[in-house]
């Protein structure tokens, strides 16, 4: 079974700095996705990111980026320019390619989370 | 506007009264799953369902029941909660391989 590691229970960081939040994964499959959700206090999971194994670019969107090592089976989220909204739970997750026929799970396993904290 | 609505978003219930939660998607995507996410665990996978009629437990589906008899809904049932089921419920759907989208959530309390 895949699993997926978030060692740091809870970060901070000054507004305006930059901040990276560590995921790790285990998994024998060559092909699969990555993501990084954002649970603010409104309960809502929001996609920040996302990241397929086949693709060596690491992805970026406006202030977050990944640093995606396959080998390592590390996937690492920056922020960029640390901002008030910024804060929330973050939540890493893995997702097996979909099997088409035989059933299988198309789900998520997640990480239990970091705690970022935004200092003004 | 495309969305996964879930109902009711807060819920108190005695131990042993059978309850449903609802779930509905407008954007005709074929996968829907239920998660709990509960302090220091993250969100776990409770059923899935890959299409109408096609069902299968997740990672942990000891208490819950789920039914898929038309696309757009997919209610979780409680048969007999228990105040270990107390947690916070996430609706999920997409394509089969698209991305999730998720609903606001549920936060039930079984006393």
């Amino acid at each position: 079974a895949q699993t997926v590691t978030q060692s740091q229970p809870e970060m901070s960081v000054q507004e305006a700095e930059t901040v990276t939040l560590s995921c790790t994964y285990d998994t024998s499959e060559s092909d699969y996705y990555l993501f990084w959700y954002k649970q603010p206090p409104s309960r809502q999971m929001i996609l920040v990111i996302r990241q397929e194994a086949y693709k060596q670019q690491n992805a970026t969107e406006n202030r977050f980026s990944v640093n995606f090592q396959k080998a390592a089976k590390s996937f690492s989220l920056k922020i960029s320019d640390s901002q008030l909204g910024d804060a929330a739970m973050y939540f890493c997750a893995y997702r097996r390619p979909p099997m088409y026929s035989g059933g299988g799970a198309d789900g998520l396993t997640f990480g239990k989370g970091t705690h970022l904290i935004i200092q003004p | 506007e495309a969305q996964v609505t879930q109902n009711p978003r807060y819920l108190i219930t005695v131990t042993g009264k059978k309850l449903t939660v609802t779930c509905s998607q407008n954007m005709n995507h074929e996968y829907m799953s239920w998660y709990r996410q509960d302090p220091g665990l993250g969100l776990r996978q409770i059923y899935y369902s890959m299409n109408v009629e096609v069902t299968d437990k997740g990672d942990v589906p000891e208490g819950y029941k789920v039914s898929r008899k038309e696309k757009r809904n997919f209610p979780l049932i409680l048969e007999s909660p228990s105040p270990n089921q107390t947690s916070l419920y996430f609706c999920a759907s997409s394509l089969i391989g698209g991305r999730a989208f998720f609903g606001q959530g549920t936060r039930l309390t079984v006393v």
